[in-house]
């Protein structure tokens, strides 16, 4: 099956910094969502991601769907301390009558006050 | 009204337990999924059902029984767990757009299941 590399696995940064990361993958997606979870919660979905080289915004975040279809990444600007949390990336593709979700490994993303 | 409710929060059970896990929405998406979370770690998904009829099963083993009463509700029936089956159990559900699952997939707040 597919296979996703997210990276970094985690991240310590100031706050006020800007963060990137990103999801490969040796398969085509035709879609890549990203996703934020905190301590005790579920999965809450960011942003999604339809075309290969769109680019998308919700606040402070900005993520791209590569043009290869291969990979995606998500920027956060000027972090906060409520950015803490593991972020996901996932890939979809069609497979029969279902869209199939594989997700990445995570980053863990910690904000130093 | 975007919101997968899931109770309870927290369960422990012991190994001849039999136990019951329950997640609704009513958002009108007639796909629901069951995921397995370990700590750190993406979810895996167990069972999708899709229009209340199961879809996809991961090889999930038996004392794990999925029932879909109807297209709100998502039950996970649990018996004869063993410690490696604790985890974050998490609900999810999606549209279902001319006979395909949407692939944008609304969490639940997750059951935290403690197996001793």
């Amino acid at each position: 099956g597919q296979q996703l590399n997210q990276s970094p696995q985690s991240m310590f940064i100031q706050e006020g910094e800007d963060v990137s990361m990103n999801c490969t993958s040796s398969s085509i997606f035709n879609t890549w969502l990203w996703y934020k979870q905190e301590p005790g919660e579920g999965p809450v979905l960011l942003i999604a991601l339809y075309k290969a080289g769109e680019l998308t915004s919700n606040g402070r975040l900005t993520a791209q769907f590569g043009i290869t279809r291969k990979d995606s990444f998500l920027n956060i600007s000027a972090s906060i301390p409520s950015d803490v949390g593991i972020y996901f990336c996932a890939g979809a593709i069609s497979s029969g009558s279902a869209r199939q979700l594989t997700f990445g490994s995570g980053t863990q993303l910690t904000v130093l006050p | 009204d975007t919101e997968v409710t899931q109770t309870p929060k927290h369960l422990v059970m012991g190994m001849t337990n039999k136990k019951s896990l329950k997640c609704e929405q009513h958002m009108g998406h007639r796909a629901m999924y069951w995921y397995k979370q370990k700590a750190k770690k993406p979810p895996e998904l167990m069972f999708v059902y899709s229009y209340e009829k199961l879809s996809i099963n991961e090889s999930v083993p038996s004392r794990f029984s999925p029932e879909c009463p109807n297209s709100s509700l998502l039950n996970l029936h649990l018996h004869a767990l063993q410690p490696e089956d604790s985890a974050l159990y998490l609900c999810a559900s999606s549209q279902v757009d001319m006979g395909f699952l949407r692939e944008k997939l609304f969490f639940g707040s997750g059951t935290q299941l403690s197996v001793l």
